[in-house]
């Protein structure tokens, strides 16, 4: 069965400062692997996907993230956050094993401060 | 160009009522899905439709039902709603089962 897991719930940054936000998943196969964003009251955007490849993806807003297969990982970056970054972050895994259902990490929520 | 749209937006039922979420995508996708967001647990997949004319059950298909109308439209039901379906729904769709778009949610009380 395929997992993701995020393991900081909430993170707290300063405005200017990097981030990066944690991400390792389960899949039994190459995985595709997807960030969404979601301000508050709002839906999912996606900000970067990754299929095959190149292992590091640009994404929207600045954002990449680096697919590591021998650590099971896709670890979202970004070198200076903005305040209007504060949302909450969602790693998603899925891919021809599942039939292409995904599934989500609990998220992380990002706080930045001024 | 819409993308995925909801209605309604917000609704309040009382345990045992029935209602239909409604979900249209205008982007000519072939797969659509229904997810539930509750607090600390993420998205989770209630039901999905590959391609208009079939359904398959999710993570969580219990209390619900789901009808793929047409290409555009994919509805979710609750038949007798319990106060555990009081929850955040949002529709997603996709083409041929690739990234997946999401509409705004709908959010659930039920009572």
């Amino acid at each position: 069965a395929q997992s993701v897991t995020q393991p900081d719930i909430h993170i707290t940054v300063s405005e200017g400062a990097s981030l990066e936000l944690r991400c390792n998943y389960s899949y039994g196969a190459t995985p595709y692997l997807f960030w969404y964003v979601q301000s508050p009251g709002q839906g999912l955007q996606l900000l970067l996907k990754y299929f095959s490849g190149d292992t590091l993806v640009q994404g929207i807003k600045g954002f990449e993230a680096e697919f590591k297969r021998s650590q099971s990982s896709f670890n979202l970056r970004k070198p200076s956050v903005h305040w209007s970054d504060a949302a909450e972050y969602f790693c998603a895994v899925g891919g021809p094993l599942s039939s292409y259902q995904l599934t989500f990490g609990k998220g992380t929520k990002l706080s930045v401060i001024p | 160009n819409a993308g995925v749209t909801q209605t309604p937006k917000f609704q309040v039922l009382k345990t045992g009522q029935s209602m239909t979420l409604q979900c249209a995508q205008d982007m000519n996708h072939n797969s659509m899905y229904w997810y539930r967001q509750d607090p600390g647990m993420g998205l989770r997949l209630i039901y999905y439709s590959a391609s208009e004319g079939t359904t398959d059950k999710g993570e969580v298909p219990n209390g619900y039902n789901v009808s793929r109308l047409n290409k555009r439209e994919f509805s979710l039901r609750l038949e007798s709603a319990a106060p555990s379906q009081t929850s955040v729904y949002f529709c997603a769709s996709s083409e041929n089962l690739e990234t997946q778009y999401f509409g705004p949610g709908t959010r659930l009380l039920v009572l």
